[in-house]
């Protein structure tokens, strides 16, 4: 499973609050990614990460930041919650090697009311 | 913009029937693609990837082919179990991107029928 978790697995919050999101890698891999899942869109890359404090945007970025201040650790924020983010939320990690296959965490499902 | 598409969108057989699922891409300057397997609820799981160099990748009963000229690629599997129920998922990994991204498509949700 790559040594992904992602925390916490499941919020409920108002509309306005600000939310963060943790995904913890063990393995010390460089690029991480997150990503939205719903229905009828599939996954779509939020933001993504290439090394501590390197971050870049990704198809659907507004609403959104992201933070990297150790390798192990990518952070997604919410900074003010609305509806329309209520969604599964994905991190991945590329792993090493010539392949870049993408692995990922077991998800955060987040409802704003 | 790179797009992924997936027909069928759900596909139902009977236990034992050989199957294939379709992804198709739109731009063909692709890295690789992943197939990947998400049951309900749960992560995705990587099945099988295969390098913008190569024709075809198996795993057990899964082989997945590209023909990236023709932006396709097709999952066979074999001997169709109850267990594979779940929804199967092709992503395509930019090679222009540099951040190596992967696009998805909307997946087919597979059943299949004791």
């Amino acid at each position: 499973d790559a040594g992904i978790t992602q925390s916490p697995r499941h919020k409920v919050t108002e509309t306005g609050t600000p939310v963060t999101l943790r995904c913890h890698q063990t393995e010390n891999h460089r690029y991480m990614y997150w990503y939205r899942q719903d229905p009828g869109h599939g996954l779509r890359l939020i933001h993504y990460s290439y090394g501590v404090k390197d971050t870049d945007k990704g198809e659907v970025s507004d609403g959104y930041s992201v933070s990297r201040s150790k390798t192990e650790d990518f952070l997604l924020t919410l900074e003010s919650a609305t509806s329309s983010q209520t969604s599964v939320y994905f991190c991945a990690i590329r792993g090493t090697g010539v392949s870049y296959e993408q692995y990922f965490g077991p998800g955060t499902r987040l409802t704003v009311t | 913009k790179q797009e992924v598409t997936q027909i069928p969108a759900a596909l139902s057989v009977p236990e034992g029937e050989n199957l294939v699922l379709n992804c198709s891409f739109t731009d063909s300057a692709i890295y690789n693609l992943q197939w990947f397997r998400q049951d309900p609820g749960k992560g995705l799981t990587s099945l099988l990837l295969i390098q913008s160099s190569q024709r075809e990748q198996t795993s057990g009963r899964l082989n997945a082919s590209l023909d990236k000229s023709s932006g396709r690629s097709t999952l066979y599997i074999a001997a169709s179990q109850p267990g594979d129920s779940a929804t199967y998922l092709c992503a395509v990994n930019d090679s222009g991107a540099g951040s190596y991204q992967l696009t998805f498509g909307k997946g087919t949700k597979l059943s299949v029928i004791p």
